[in-house]
């Protein structure tokens, strides 16, 4: 089956620590996203790439790092930067790079200990 | 309608009965519009989508209006069933030249009552 994985589905974080959130697709997309959600809101852009070894900012992109290396993965590093890491994070891909529905992974929810 | 803070708008509905969630939108060179469908814990389900040189566009058992003059979107579901209770969002196309950025509106609840 073609999709997006995010892993784990549960994570949680120690004060200044950096952790790690796992996106891969097999769907030959070109453009992959990360979105934070907060309880009872709407999705925030925090960094997105169109193409294998570019990505650029969103609008919280403070706190957070990426890399893309190979096409199908997308890693979202939060850093101890980000100060109120807690939310639940989305990836999500398009085929390319024009209007085009988002598809989405199950989602990682991140807590603070 | 758009949240406030954390309090989803909330529509409750009768099973059986039609639905019609609204969306306002702010940027009136916006071309491209969708609505997610998100259940507790989970990712986003596309619905449907529009583009700005129509203003309306059917779906199975969903429909999409888009009113550009007063940058208003809706999304209509006939025949309300427990399984569309969830959470669902409007996002626009804001910077269309760009590529593809789309910003989320903060949702609107649905509850259907059986």
């Amino acid at each position: 089956d073609g999709g997006i994985t995010q892993s784990p589905k549960y994570l949680f974080r120690k004060e200044g620590q950096n952790v790690t959130l796992s996106c891969e697709q097999n769907l030959n997309h070109d453009a992959m996203y990360w979105y934070r959600q907060d309880p009872g809101q709407g999705l925030r852009l925090i960094y997105y790439s169109q193409i294998v070894n570019d990505f650029q900012k969103g609008d919280i992109a403070e706190g957070y790092s990426v890399s893309r290396e190979k096409k199908e993965s997308f890693p979202l590093t939060v850093t101890s930067a980000q100060k109120n890491p807690t939310a639940f994070y989305l990836c999500a891909s398009t085929p390319g790079t024009s209007n085009e529905k988002l598809f989405f992974g199950s989602g990682t929810q991140l807590s603070v200990l | 309608g758009e949240s406030v803070g954390l309090h989803l708008p909330t529509l409750s509905v009768q099973e059986g009965d039609n639905s019609i969630i609204n969306c306002a939108y702010s940027n009136s060179a916006s071309d491209y519009f969708i609505w997610y469908k998100q259940e507790s814990g989970k990712g986003p389900q596309f619905i449907i989508d529009i583009r700005s040189n129509m203003d309306k566009r059917q779906g199975q058992r969903v429909t999409v209006l888009l009113n550009k003059t007063v940058k208003h979107l809706s999304l209509q579901i006939a025949a309300t069933q427990p399984g569309d209770s969830a959470v669902y969002f409007c996002a626009e196309n804001r910077s269309p030249a760009a590529g593809n950025k789309l910003t989320f509106g903060g949702g609107t609840r649905v509850l259907v009552k059986p």
